[in-house]
């Protein structure tokens, strides 16, 4: 079944880092995302990784993919109070001449100063 | 355009009254894509078209969500006799992605509407 599952809440403190999993189901997708979700404001697109790689790494942010385990990560450096945000992962299964996104229930990230 | 744009950003309605919500996609953008977020959840996938024709609706959850994009840009998804369920932000998104191929184009989103059912 589709189901893209997230730990619901990390806090950190300002300038550590933090790590975002997500675990998904569904091994033919070709892309995995995260997306930003900061209120009032729509979902942004942080980064996303082709299925055929291990590591993609982005300034701060980092995407770890272990394809057998069906494990996505996020890493953030040096984490500030502009990242506190919720973080969305999601998969993409396809559809007839397009695909859909299956989105995980989101994490609240908290940093605190 | 810049952006993604919906349109109300917020919708207040009583029980049983139609509500339509508005979608406007990149310019240059094929593929529009409709989805709903429940309060604590991630969205989820309602409906997508590809210029003016609606692709695929298995996420529509009954006969009374409906959406259309008559000339391929704007997007209309209307909502008939709402119902205190229907309550959710409604969000819609674009990428230039337009026919079967290798790569797979980014969806970006809009701000959403956030839509309340009294």
């Amino acid at each position: 079944g589709e189901d893209v599952e997230q730990s619901l809440f990390l806090s950190v403190r300002e300038g550590d880092s933090s790590v975002i999993n997500c675990t998904y189901t569904d091994s033919s997708s070709t892309y995995l995302y995260w997306y930003k979700q900061e209120p009032g404001a729509g979902l942004q697109l942080l980064t996303y990784i082709f299925s055929n790689m291990d590591m993609k790494q982005d300034q701060r942010l980092t995407v770890l993919l272990n394809k057998k385990d069906k494990h996505l990560s996020l890493r953030i450096a040096d984490t500030q109070t502009g990242d506190s945000a919720i973080y969305f992962c999601a998969e993409t299964q396809l559809m007839d001449s397009s695909y859909k996104l299956i989105f995980g229930s989101g994490t609240r990230l908290l940093v605190r100063p | 355009g810049a952006g993604v744009s919906q349109s109300p950003r917020y919708k207040v309605t009583k029980r049983g009254q139609d509500v339509a919500l508005r979608c406007d996609p990149i310019s240059g953008h094929v593929s529009l894509y409709w989805y709903r977020q429940a309060l604590g959840q991630g969205p989820e996938f309602l409906t997508y078209f590809n210029y003016e024709a609606q692709q695929d609706k298995s996420g529509l959850p009954n006969d009374r969500f409906s959406a259309e994009r008559p000339e391929g840009s704007i997007s209309t998804l209307t909502i008939q006799r709402t119902e205190q369920r229907d309550s959710a932000m409604y969000r819609c998104a674009s990428s230039r992605w337009d026919g079967p191929s290798l790569s797979q184009e980014t969806q970006y989103f809009g701000p959403g509407t956030r839509l309340l059912v009294l």
